[in-house]
């Protein structure tokens, strides 16, 4: 009864530093989603899989890079971590489709340094 | 573009109080309405949706009806517990399920 699951909790990094958030989903969904959140600004959609071998920017996507690795798994690359990134970082799925809701991951704290 | 305006927080009651959240919001279309939860240190988790203008979504003793004459969804519980202590999202479905969130308001309940 997995459902999302996100790793790591939380990860603290440098300026310029490299990292990879990994996101995995049991549910055979076929869409997948990054968000961030940030204190009043709410959640921003960062990048999005509506099927498996499709990415797309959503939002804010300027310093991330998405892999969509199988229908299961979806990564979060930041290249050159700023402090502008820190953030709570959100995974979620859905069935696909329109209007559907969405399952999410328990997040990951990331602090940029 | 689409929007989700939610009503600012953050709101305390007391235990039993009466639970308003205000939500309006600015859409092409008629997409579904949705309610979700966030309790501290977890993912957000849907608490109610709303498909079509008049349909009511309700869950645990929350409730929200779909109103397209004043472009709202304001979430509603008549009798508030400790353990409703969270974050509360409204928002928007949308193409490919990209939804679009509101900024969120935090409810504290006191004994």
């Amino acid at each position: 009864n997995a459902g999302v699951t996100q790793t790591p909790k939380f990860q603290v990094l440098k300026t310029g530093q490299s990292m990879t958030l990994q996101c995995a989903q049991d549910m055979n969904h076929n869409s997948m989603y990054w968000y961030r959140q940030d204190p009043g600004m709410g959640l921003r959609l960062i990048y999005y899989s509506a099927s498996e071998g499709t990415t797309d920017k959503g939002e804010v996507p300027n310093g991330y890079n998405v892999s969509r690795l199988n229908k299961r798994e979806f990564s979060l690359r930041l290249e050159s971590a700023a402090p502008s990134q820190t953030s709570v970082y959100f995974c979620a799925s859905s069935e696909g489709g329109n209007n559907e809701k969405l399952f999410f991951g328990s997040g990951t704290q990331l602090s940029v340094l | 573009g689409d929007s989700v305006t939610q009503m600012e927080g953050p709101v305390t009651l007391s235990e039993e109080a009466f639970l308003t959240i205000n939500c309006t919001y600015t859409a092409t279309g008629y997409p579904s309405l949705f309610w979700y939860v966030q309790y501290p240190g977890e993912g957000l988790q849907l608490l109610l949706k709303a498909t079509k203008a008049d349909d009511k979504g309700s869950n645990k003793g929350f409730e929200a009806t779909y109103r397209k004459e004043t472009t709202s969804f304001h979430l509603e519980k008549g009798s508030v517990q400790v353990s409703d202590s969270a974050v509360y999202f409204c928002a928007l479905g949308g193409n490919a399920g990209k939804s679009t969130f509101g900024d969120g308001t935090t409810l504290t309940v006191k004994p």
